[in-house]
Formats: structure tokens, sequence, C-alpha cells
């Protein structure tokens, strides 16, 4: 049974590195992985997608180890305003999304 | 492009009574789908469609229905609401790569009250 597991909350600090990892076990070749954000009254909004090795975009870096069991999101340089609730999804076939529980990130000054 | 709308923003119920939640998308999306996120907890899945005319359920399917006349509209309906539907509900839309989802856009969401 697919499981996507990741941890509950974290804390930090303005301007450092952050990085969340996820556990998904039982993935294929051409499932991918993802992260959302979301903020309080809001709904989940995209951050970073990819498949295998790294992708980065302008807001964070996605690392995903050759055995793709795991994933780790990180977000360099936090402020304030990264904080937020991370979800760890991964995407498989016939339309199926497995999303961990997320992760509340708290940013402190 | 105003993406993925939801109506109403909140609602309150009494127990038995219903009402459907609506929820359009202006991106031509094939996928559709309703979650529901209950205080501090994550997204569970209710229905979802893959396109017009094709709708199947998802985790917590009881006590909704659904359907898909149209690509850009899903309207969730609460068939006889009760305490145990109180919580946030979010629609969000995404294009089909065969048969995976891309990338999926959300609503801002309903937050129903059921008395």
């Amino acid at each position: 049974l697919a499981k996507t597991t990741q941890p509950i909350s974290m804390d930090s600090y303005e301007g450092q590195e952050v990085n969340i990892t996820c556990s998904h076990n039982n993935i294929a070749t051409n499932d991918y992985i993802t992260w959302y954000q979301q903020f309080p009254s809001q709904g989940p909004r995209f951050i970073i997608q990819g498949y295998k090795t790294k992708v980065t975009n302008e807001v964070a870096s996605l690392f995903i180890p050759a055995d793709r069991k795991s994933s780790t999101l990180s977000l360099p340089r936090v402020s304030l305003s990264d904080t937020a609730v991370y979800y760890c999804l991964v995407g498989y076939s016939n339309y199926q999304l497995i999303w961990g529980a997320g992760t509340k990130l708290i940013i402190k000054p | 492009n105003a993406g993925v709308t939801q109506t109403p923003k909140f609602q309150v119920l009494k127990t038995g009574q219903s009402m459907t939640l609506q929820c359009a998308q202006d991106m031509n999306h094939e996928y559709m789908s309703w979650y529901r996120q209950d205080p501090g907890m994550g997204l569970r899945l209710i229905h979802y469609s893959v396109g017009a005319g094709i709708t199947d359920q998802g985790e917590v399917p009881n006590g909704y229905n659904v359907s898909r006349s149209t690509t850009e509209d899903f309207p969730l309906r609460l068939l006889s609401a009760a305490p145990s539907q109180t919580s946030v509900y979010f629609c969000a839309s995404s294009y089909a790569s065969g048969t995976y989802q891309e990338t999926q856009y959300f609503g801002p969401g309903t937050r129903l009250l059921v008395l």
C-alpha cells in the first residue's frame, strides 16, 4: 500500500536553510513527487515537482536520491513569511495522488 | 483567467439540509477533484473526475454526490448534512498527462458549518 510520510512539525530561524524530508515507498519509474505550500485559510499552492536527482526553481530545490524512496524539499534563506504547512505528495498512474499529512514549519525571528 | 473559483465562501447548514458547493475552472483542465480538510488535518479526497461525464469516488465519498456535465464545472452535493461534514472544502483542477495528473490548482475553499 503506497504511503507518504513526513515530519509533523519543524522549527527554524530567519535566514537559515530548511530541509523537509518525505519518504514514499512503492514508487514506480513514471511516478512523480510534488510539494505544496498551504497558508491558513487558503488552498494549497504548488512549489516544486520532480522525478529524479535535483530540481531547482526560484523558490526551492527538490533532491531525490537514486532509489527514489525519499525526497527532500530545500528552502534557502527562509523568512517569517515561509511559516506554513508543507505537503509532500506522490503522483501515481490511474490519476492517483497520495498526500502526506503535512509538515507545519514555523520560522522564528 | 480566474483559475479555480468556489462558491459560497462560507455556509451554515442545519442537520439534514442539503446544498450544492459550486466549483468552476477556466483553464480547460480535464481533471477536477474535491477535497475536505478538517481543522489541523491534511487533505482527504472526496470525489474526482477525469473528464465530462466521468466521475469516481475518492477516500471519503459517503454523503456526497458529484456530476460533471461540462469541462468547466464540478459541483459537490451534500445530500443530508451532518455535523461530521463540518469542514473546509477545496476544489482542484489539473491537466491530465496520460493517466497522470499534472500540477493541481486549488480554489480558495468553502467553509461549511453544520449545526
